[in-house]
Formats: structure tokens, sequence, C-alpha cells
């Protein structure tokens, strides 16, 4: 079955350093990732996709198909960082997304 | 636009007393999606409607829930009866699928916080 896996419920970090949070996934077919951010008191918002290619506040993933992984880099934490992130997949013949059980990111001063 | 809208923000019932929760989506999308967000499962999908019609209610827990789009600004999710287990946060979200120009981003509610005692 279709999945979404993040290992890590909590990952503490300092400020300033390197921050990667894992998600890998398993599906056979062509999958689009995305990652979600929701931040204290706020909404669940889209932080990013693979399709765009892009960096957000400072956050990368890209997509290894051979890894089956999509993990969410940044070089420099900040504290304002500090949030919950979801890991997300489409399946290719689907509009519904499979998210993973998330991981809290906590930026410390 | 004021986004996706849920109401109750807070909920607190009884066990066996019967529960709704309601959505309304932001306007013009045609696609609204019901999840439940516990600490141990993380965000699950329940169940999703596109055009009012549901397509995939394979996450809905059981008989207990039942949801509804009786049109396209408006959605229920009902739980009869209601068990301590229910408690979660439960989002609602909704987006426009439109052919090639789909973006298929999910835009949230604030979601509702249910406790059943």
């Amino acid at each position: 079955a279709q999945r979404v896996t993040q290992p890590e419920k909590l990952l503490s970090v300092f400020k300033g350093a390197p921050v990667e949070l894992k998600c890998n996934y398993s599906y056979s077919g062509s999958p689009e990732l995305f990652w979600y951010v929701q931040y204290s008191r706020q909404r669940l918002q889209l932080l990013l996709r693979h399709i765009s290619r892009e960096s957000i506040k400072g956050f990368t993933a890209d997509l290894n198909k051979g890894e089956t992984s999509f993990h969410l880099k940044k070089p420099f934490a900040q504290e304002e960082d500090s949030a919950m992130y979801y890991c997300a997949l489409r399946m290719d013949s689907s509009y519904k997304l499979i998210f993973g059980s998330g991981t809290r990111l906590l930026v410390r001063p | 636009d004021a986004g996706v809208i849920q109401s109750p923000r807070h909920e607190v019932t009884e066990m066996g007393q019967e529960v709704t929760l309601r959505c309304k989506p932001i306007s013009g999308h045609n696609s609204l999606f019901w999840y439940r967000q516990t600490m141990m499962r993380g965000l699950e999908l329940l169940i999703y409607f596109n055009n009012n019609v549901p397509i995939d209610d394979s996450g809905m827990p059981e008989d207990r829930f039942s949801a509804k789009m009786p049109n396209a600004s408006f959605s229920t999710l009902k739980i009869q009866p209601s068990e301590p287990r229910d408690s979660a946060v439960y989002f609602c979200a909704s987006t426009l699928i439109s052919g090639t120009a789909t973006s298929y981003e999910q835009y949230f509610g604030p979601g509702t916080r249910l406790t059943v005692t």
C-alpha cells in the first residue's frame, strides 16, 4: 500500500545548525511530493512541492526516486522555523494526498 | 477571502452524543477533504468530495462517521454516537481540480478540536 514515512517525531537543533527532516515514500508510480508546515496557532499550509524545484524560506527538497525519499533541508535553521512539518504524497491517479505522521522541529536559541 | 471556514472551533461532548462539524470551502473550489489529526497517527484523510460527490471514503473509521456535501459551499462531518477515541482535531481542506491547470495544493481550515469525555 502507498505510504509516507517520517521517522522522526521530534527533531531538535540549535539556531544556525543545518536541519534535515526525513521523508520516505512507497509508491511504484509517478509520485508528486509536498511538504506542508503548521506553525503554532496557524493553519496547515503548503511549504513546497517537488515539481516547483524552488527554495521557500531557505528550505529545499529534492525528490530521489532511487531512494524513494523527499527530505527537507535547510542549511541554517532559524527559531521561526519551529513548527510541525508534514510530508505528503499524491499518486498520479488521484486527487488525494497521503500524509506522513509529521515531524515537530524545535529550533533552540 | 477568509479561506476555509470551520465551525465550531472547539467542541466538548459526552460519549454517546451526536457531533456535527461544519466546513465552508473557499469559493470556487470544487474539491473538499476531511482529515483527522492525532498525536499517534498524524494526519489521516477521512473522505473527499469532488463537485459535491463523495469520491473516496475509505478513510472513514466506521459507520458512526458520515459526511455530506449538499452544495458547493457547505459540508458536514457527523459522528453518532461519539466515543472518547474520536477525540482529535478535524480539518477540512479545499482545492480546485481543473484539468491541466490543477495545482493540487490544498487549503486548510483552522480545524475543530473535538473532545469526547
